[in-house]
């Protein structure tokens, strides 16, 4: 199994400021078809269902704010939110789809 | 615009068989794809259970493979998940997911109790 370890398990941020959560595989995740690394990042809140956020490490959804980019490649990724907002609160995912699915522990993210 | 679309029942006996389907509108199941679900007990993460290929091929989580089953019907263009055996534990909120790229269903509750 691809092994999805993500850090910090929380944060605190002030309001306006960069929040940035990292994502490390335990093997390549990079799909050679497109050359895109199969990595997603999800935000979830209290009684929803996971929201995508970004895909191929660094495509976002339709209709998600440009203050959400994601990054890396290989085996490191990070999620960064450039000005956190009070509507951010929430644990984020990473996941890998390369093979199977597999989830980092989360990441909960609140206001300082 | 691809979508899936969770069912089954909310209220499982300890002991029985947990049944859920998977309806998906937008795209053939059959034509391309992975399809897999994922379940996340009551304050806890994400746990992938089980996937399907577009031609059929299975994979299986090793710590459920005994109880699990996942399973298309091309003509209804959905996928099920079959789990047996359950206990507490397995109560969850349980999602039927596109694998690459992502697209998630909104999920539905299971409970497991007498």
């Amino acid at each position: 199994d691809i092994v999805m370890t993500q850090s910090p398990d929380s944060l605190a941020v002030s309001l306006g400021e960069r929040a940035t959560i990292n994502c490390k595989s335990s093997q390549s995740i990079l799909y050679s078809s497109n050359n895109k690394n199969c990595l997603a990042w999800y935000q979830q809140k209290p009684g929803q269902p996971p929201k995508l956020l970004i895909y191929w490490a660094s495509t976002r959804e339709s209709g998600v704010p440009d203050r959400f980019s994601g990054s890396g490649s290989g085996t490191d990724f990070t999620l960064t939110i450039s000005s956190l907002q009070a509507e951010d609160v929430a644990v984020y995912y990473c996941q890998q789809y390369y093979r199977t699915l597999t989830f980092g522990g989360g990441t909960k993210v609140e206001i300082k | 615009q691809v979508q899936l679309q969770e069912s089954g029942p909310g209220l499982v006996k300890p002991s029985e068989t947990l049944s859920l389907t998977c309806a998906v509108s937008g795209v053939s199941i059959s034509s391309a794809y992975w399809w897999s679900w994922i379940r996340q007990p009551p304050g806890e993460g994400l746990e992938w259970i089980a996937e399907i290929s577009h031609g059929g091929t299975t994979n299986y989580k090793p710590s459920l493979k005994s109880r699990v089953t996942i399973s298309m019907d091309k003509s209804k263009n959905q996928f099920s998940l079959r789990l047996s055996s359950v206990t507490a534990a397995d109560s969850a909120v349980y999602y039927c997911v596109r694998n690459n790229p992502p697209v998630w269903g909104k999920g539905t509750t299971v409970t497991v109790s007498s």
